[in-house]
C-alpha cells in the first residue's frame, strides 16, 4: 500500500519567516495530494491541495509543488504569523470521487514565534 | 450550517469493553469515513461507508465494525478494547464523486484503561 513521510517533525520559524514542509510517497498511481491543519482539539482542516496532473498550486500565502517523478510534493507558507501555528499533514491518494482514501504523514509541528 | 459532528467528545473505558462512536455528516454529504489518530501520528483509515453499506476499509481487525443509517449518520463499533485503541477517532463526511469535499469532524477522544 501507499507509505508517506513527512519531514521535519517540527519547525521554529520567526514570523514574518517562510516555513517548508515536504512530503514523499510511494504509490506512483497517487494522483491526489491535499495537506491538512489541525488545530489542538480540532479535526484535520483542509487547506489545499493539488492534482498529480499539476506541477503547482498557490493560494494567497500557501502553495503546493508537486515532483511526480521525484514521488514528492512539498507545502510552502510565506509570511507566516502566530495563528499559522498547528499541526500540519500531507495526504496522498489514489482513485477518485470518495474512493479518495487517504494515506496521512505523521506530521509537522509548526511553531511561529512573535 | 453545522460541520461534522461527533459523540461523545470524550470517553474512558475498560480494557475488554466495547465502545460506540457516533458521527452525524454535514448537511448535504452522503458518505462517511472513519479515521484513528493515534498521539503524535497521522490518521489511519479505519472504513468508509456509503448507502448504508461498508464500502472500503483499511487494515484494521474485525473488532472494528461500523452501520450507516438512512439518514447517512454513523456509527462506530469498537470490541474487545485494547489498551493500544486509545486514540482521537476521526470521522470524515463527503459527497459521493467529491472526495476532495471531505470535511473533517473534531473526534471522540477514547482511552482505555
Amino acid at each position: 500500500g501507499e507509505n508517506v513521510e513527512q519531514h521535519p517533525s517540527t519547525l521554529s520559524v520567526q514570523e514574518g519567516d517562510s516555513a517548508v514542509i515536504k512530503c514523499t510517497y510511494s504509490d506512483s498511481a497517487s494522483n491526489y495530494f491535499p495537506w491538512y491543519k489541525q488545530e489542538l482539539g480540532k479535526g484535520p482542516q483542509l487547506i489545499i491541495d493539488i492534482r498529480s496532473n499539476v506541477g503547482e498550486k498557490k493560494d494567497q500565502r500557501i502553495a503546493v509543488t508537486l515532483n511526480k517523478t521525484a514521488k514528492h510534493f512539498s507545502l510552502h507558507i510565506t509570511e507566516t504569523q502566530p495563528e499559522d501555528s498547528a499541526v500540519y499533514f500531507c495526504a496522498a491518494s489514489t482513485g477518485g470521487g470518495s474512493a479518495r482514501q487517504l494515506t496521512f504523514g505523521s506530521g509537522t509541528q509548526l511553531t511561529v514565534l512573535p | 450550517d453545522a460541520g461534522v459532528t461527533q459523540s461523545p467528545t470524550h470517553l474512558i473505558k475498560t480494557r475488554g469493553q466495547q465502545v460506540t462512536l457516533r458521527c452525524s455528516p454535514k448537511s448535504g454529504h452522503d458518505t462517511v469515513s472513519w479515521y484513528q489518530q493515534a498521539l503524535g501520528q497521522g490518521p489511519q483509515f479505519i472504513f468508509q461507508y456509503y448507502e448504508e453499506e461498508e464500502r472500503q476499509r483499511g487494515n484494521f481487525p474485525d473488532r472494528f465494525s461500523g452501520h450507516q443509517f438512512p439518514n447517512y449518520s454513523s456509527e462506530l463499533n469498537v470490541n474487545a478494547l485494547l489498551l493500544g485503541d486509545s486514540a482521537l477517532y476521526l470521522c470524515a463526511s463527503s459527497l459521493v464523486g467529491d472526495g476532495a469535499g471531505r470535511v473533517f469532524g473534531s473526534g471522540t477522544r477514547l482511552t482505555v484503561v
